[in-house]
């Protein structure tokens, strides 16, 4: 069984542009999770999608958004880049999302550099 | 406001002694705790977890502690061996976030562990 694929694996932008990520979970799986993953912040919650909707969002800005399609691929935008937003993005797939008992399965990421 | 805390940014063992990795909670509706490990350009991977209805889990050389009245979890691995040499996150699961109903797996900034051959 394949694992997570997140597209690309770097990206370098420049300030003010808008970037995409891919992400395709585990087959069978529902539930994509995005976080960012910056030094000394650990993993931050961005948002989770579910069946094509968004059930949970992190305390992130308006410029992050994200969807999911009906295979379950999901993709996340963030636009008018930032300095800061220069990071380690990672998703994560499950069956059911991160309900009790259940880990997620996360991809290797895409390394983000904004110039 | 950090929910789960991993105070020690970075740990150095010596090969086959014990290594133990520490975490803290504030919030008392995380039910179900787990701990992943990362290497570095590769994305976490999943270690152990423990239910809240339990105090200790073990699989192997790691054993999960759960300390629920001090909202702390510890993690131990024996022997530790040099592949061990990763981040380790500590994560907790419970009803958060902002959707109704749902989950949300909250990470703390993980501990850099060092086991020197």
């Amino acid at each position: 069984k394949a694992g997570v694929t997140q597209t690309p694996r770097y990206l370098i932008k420049t300030r003010g542009q808008q970037v995409t990520l891919s992400c395709s979970p585990i087959s069978g799986h529902r539930s994509v999770s995005w976080y960012q993953q910056t030094p000394g912040q650990g993993l931050q919650f961005l948002f989770e999608y579910f069946s094509e909707t968004q059930r949970n969002k992190g305390n992130f800005p308006g410029r992050f958004s994200g969807r999911q399609f009906s295979n379950s691929r999901s993709e996340m935008n963030v636009s008018t880049l930032e300095l800061g937003d220069s990071a380690l993005y990672l998703c994560a797939s499950s069956t059911q999302g991160a309900r009790t008992n259940e880990k997620l399965f996360f991809g290797s990421g895409t390394q983000l550099s904004v110039l | 406001d950090q929910q789960v805390k991993q105070n020690s940014p970075s740990l150095s063992v010596q090969e086959g002694r014990i290594s133990i990795l520490n975490c803290d909670y504030t919030n008392s509706m995380f039910d179900y705790f787990l701990w992943y490990k990362k290497y570095p350009a590769e994305g976490p991977t999943f270690l152990i977890s423990i239910s809240s209805i339990k105090d200790k889990n073990e699989d192997g050389r790691f054993t999960v502690f759960l300390n629920k009245s001090a909202k702390h979890l510890s993690l131990h691995i024996v022997p530790s061996q040099p592949g061990d040499s990763a981040v380790y996150f500590c994560a907790a699961s419970g009803p958060i976030g902002s959707g109704a109903g749902s989950y949300q797996l909250t990470f703390g900034k993980g501990t850099k562990l060092s086991v020197i051959p």
